[in-house]
């Protein structure tokens, strides 16, 4: 089963409107955490922001944002104000233990944002 | 900043080459990592490694192995590489298990 689901292919949002990236993710865990990469057409993957399962503030990040709702288990990416140089690629992780006690990361099927001027 | 590094950005290989992909961090992270990525399936870790010499599966680490002699160097193997093994490789490292990673730039891999 998917630990991490990613619903939306590809997105197309006007130059300058708010676009919601939906992210819902799956565990048994008390403790885990979410991340969001963006990767641009040149490959790099950048960090974009995280939110512990016991934060009880959702995560904020200059023009990011993440929407967390725990009961729900979703945690969706928010980004204000879209520029042009926000079309890329969009992934979200899920931090989890693996059978050996280890953190590791899952990462979902990712979102392909398009930024339309 | 940290940087990742990867031997490689493209690399053309023949069905039953060994392939070594090579990855050095140069911030002295404890945790490397080798994913792979394909479209539509996002990124899928091969294996990590948490130490020096330690090292665990990941979901697919079937034909591949990896080494880790060095704090900063992780390696991934392809011991006899097939077609299927057509990908991006992306390696990452983290201080702590619990960090972001931070990734390198990628390696084209492409066997004929």
């Amino acid at each position: 089963a998917q630990k991490i689901t990613q619903t939306q292919p590809g997105m197309f949002v006007q130059e300058k409107e708010a676009v919601t990236l939906d992210c819902t993710y799956d565990t048994s865990d008390q403790s885990y955490g979410l991340f969001w990469y963006k990767q641009p057409s040149s490959g790099e993957m950048i960090f974009l922001i995280y939110q512990g399962s016991y934060d009880e503030q959702n995560a904020t990040e200059g023009r990011y944002s993440l929407n967390f709702q725990k009961a729900r288990k979703s945690a969706n990416l928010v980004i204000s104000a879209s520029q042009l140089g926000d079309s890329a690629m969009y992934f979200c992780a899920m931090r989890e233990r693996s059978n050996f006690g280890n953190e590791k990361l899952t990462f979902g099927t990712g979102t392909r944002l398009t930024i339309i001027p | 900043d940290v940087k990742v590094t990867q031997s490689s950005r493209y690399l053309v290989k023949r069905t039953g080459e060994k392939v070594f992909l090579e990855c050095v961090q140069d911030m002295d992270h404890e945790n490397m990592f080798w994913y792979r990525q394909d479209p539509g399936l996002g990124l899928r870790l091969i294996y990590f490694s948490y130490d020096v010499k330690m090292k665990e599966k990941g979901d697919i680490p079937e034909g591949y192995s990896v080494s880790r002699e060095k704090k900063e160097r992780f390696s991934l193997i392809l011991e006899s590489a097939s077609t299927n093994q057509t990908s991006m490789y992306l390696c990452a490292s983290s201080l702590y298990q619990d960090n972001e990673q931070f990734f390198g730039p990628g390696t084209r891999l492409t066997v004929l």
